[in-house]
């Protein structure tokens, strides 16, 4: 069965660096999300990405995140200047055409902030 | 504004009797309603729909869940729990039109043996 995979899976950083988060979506889904985790509780929106356009973004996307799909299989999370409080799992998610498509999860990576 | 809400942060049941993972929601029209289901170190994982008609959903796994308008909840069941259910359950549901699925606190089940 076909797997959203993210690379890597554990990045320490330290605050006020910058950190790409990539991601392979399943190559026949249309929409990309990221989504956050902070110590195995609530999952928060934070963007989808639909016709090589941002969809929809939460308050917590501010301009220090941004997502690019730099080539036909790559989805990327970049953070320019990570905070502390950045520190989470990091999830990426894909589903194909369809309103009530589930949603596909990649195994996450977990951004330490030290 | 969209909502969703699981009231219990832990059900704890033991092997062989049924469980009920509660989820209430507040999203406007007639979203799409899933859940999903997360093992340790792993993303989340697809369980079932609900999209129209019946109200009971069958998923994967022998779970099911049951879908109630008038109280706009979607519970989640199963007949006789198994040690290896234990896992955290997200309730989710989707607006109509909209791009995003949001997610609820999450319910950790315990399944003892």
């Amino acid at each position: 069965e076909p797997e959203v995979t993210q690379t890597p899976s554990h990045q320490v950083t330290q605050m006020g660096q910058e950190v790409i988060l990539r991601c392979v979506p399943i190559s026949n889904h249309l929409y990309f999300y990221w989504y956050r985790q902070i110590l195995g509780q609530k999952v928060e929106f934070l963007v989808s990405f639909y016709n090589n356009e941002i969809s929809e973004k939460s308050e917590i996307f501010d301009d220090q995140f941004s997502v690019e799909r730099p080539d036909g299989s790559n989805f990327t999370l970049k953070i320019r200047s990570t905070k502390l409080e950045d520190s989470a799992m990091y999830f990426c998610a894909s589903r194909e055409q369809g309103e009530n498509s589930p949603l596909h999860f990649g195994n996450g990576t977990r951004l330490t902030v030290t | 504004a969209q909502s969703v809400a699981q009231p219990e942060d832990q059900v704890n049941v033991a092997e062989g009797n049924p469980l009920t993972v509660k989820c209430t929601y507040s999203v406007s029209g007639n979203p799409y309603l899933f859940w999903y289901v997360q093992y340790p170190n792993r993303g989340l994982q697809f369980l079932l729909k609900y999209i129209t008609g019946d109200n009971l959903v069958k998923g994967s796994y022998g779970f099911e869940a049951e879908f109630n308008k008038s109280q706009t909840s979607f519970h989640l069941k199963k007949p006789s729990a198994l040690v290896s259910d234990s896992a955290l359950y997200f309730c989710a549901p989707r607006g109509t039109g909209g791009f995003k699925t949001i997610f609820g606190a999450g319910t950790r089940l315990f399944v003892k043996a």
